[in-house]
């Protein structure tokens, strides 16, 4: 089973949409999470941290369910330039090196 | 607003060559960290350093090493380059701390072993 696990996608969505990912983590010691945006061919970029309890950052909005050990993105009014892998990320010690990422969820929004 | 700049952007290698991949980080940031991405693999962690002077493997560190002569650079070789190293590799960087400390990356490099 892989540390982190999302779904691949794609997710093809029309502008305006709601659209949500998961992601699964499999070690319960894991403490920091974050959402990265990579565009085709380009370096992750922080999208956002993931908070305990949960966070919105204008259209997007990260949750932490740490009893079922996932973690979830929400993108609202969705915008052609969301078009995006979306990488989970999780750090088994905050403050270390062990960020484990996830393959990433591929999101296409359509006009 | 520099950041973490790797060098070069793109390279092709004949199998056997060698090379060097420089990233440099203008954030007095402690560790540093080279990756590698595949098609439907995500980024597997190569080798990291947690200070200069120090390294460490990663998840797939065979057939690369590396040096952290400089608190901001952080090098990765390639002795003997393998069709199976053709990649895209990132270098990233990070502070230490209690909170969520997050990776900033470079903007990797393109490398295709022939």
């Amino acid at each position: 089973r892989k540390e982190v696990e999302q779904d691949p996608g794609p997710f093809n969505v029309p502008e305006g949409a709601t659209v949500a990912f998961n992601c699964t983590y499999s070690n319960s010691a894991s403490q920091s999470f974050f959402w990265y945006r990579q565009d085709c061919r380009k370096e992750p970029k922080l999208l956002m941290s993931v908070y305990s309890s949960g966070n919105e950052d204008g259209r997007f909005t990260a949750q932490l369910n740490r009893a079922s050990q996932y973690i979830s993105l929400l993108i609202r009014d969705s915008k052609l330039s969301d078009s995006a892998t979306y990488l989970c990320v999780v750090n088994t010690a905050s403050g270390t090196y062990k960020y484990i990422f996830g393959t990433g969820t591929r999101l296409k929004v359509l006009a | 607003n520099a950041g973490v700049t790797q060098t070069p952007k793109f390279r092709v290698l004949k199998t056997g060559q060698s090379m060097t991949l420089l990233c440099a980080q203008d954030m007095n940031h402690e560790y540093m960290y080279w990756y590698r991405q595949d098609p439907g693999m995500g980024l597997r962690l190569i080798h990291y350093s947690v200070g200069e002077g120090t390294t460490a493997k990663g998840e797939v560190p065979d057939g690369y090493n590396v040096s952290r002569l400089k608190k901001q650079n952080f090098l990765l070789g390639l002795e003997s380059a393998a069709p199976s190293q053709t990649s895209v590799y990132f270098c990233a960087s990070s502070y230490p701390g209690t909170g969520a400390t997050e990776a900033f990356f470079g903007q990797g490099t393109r490398l295709t072993v022939v």
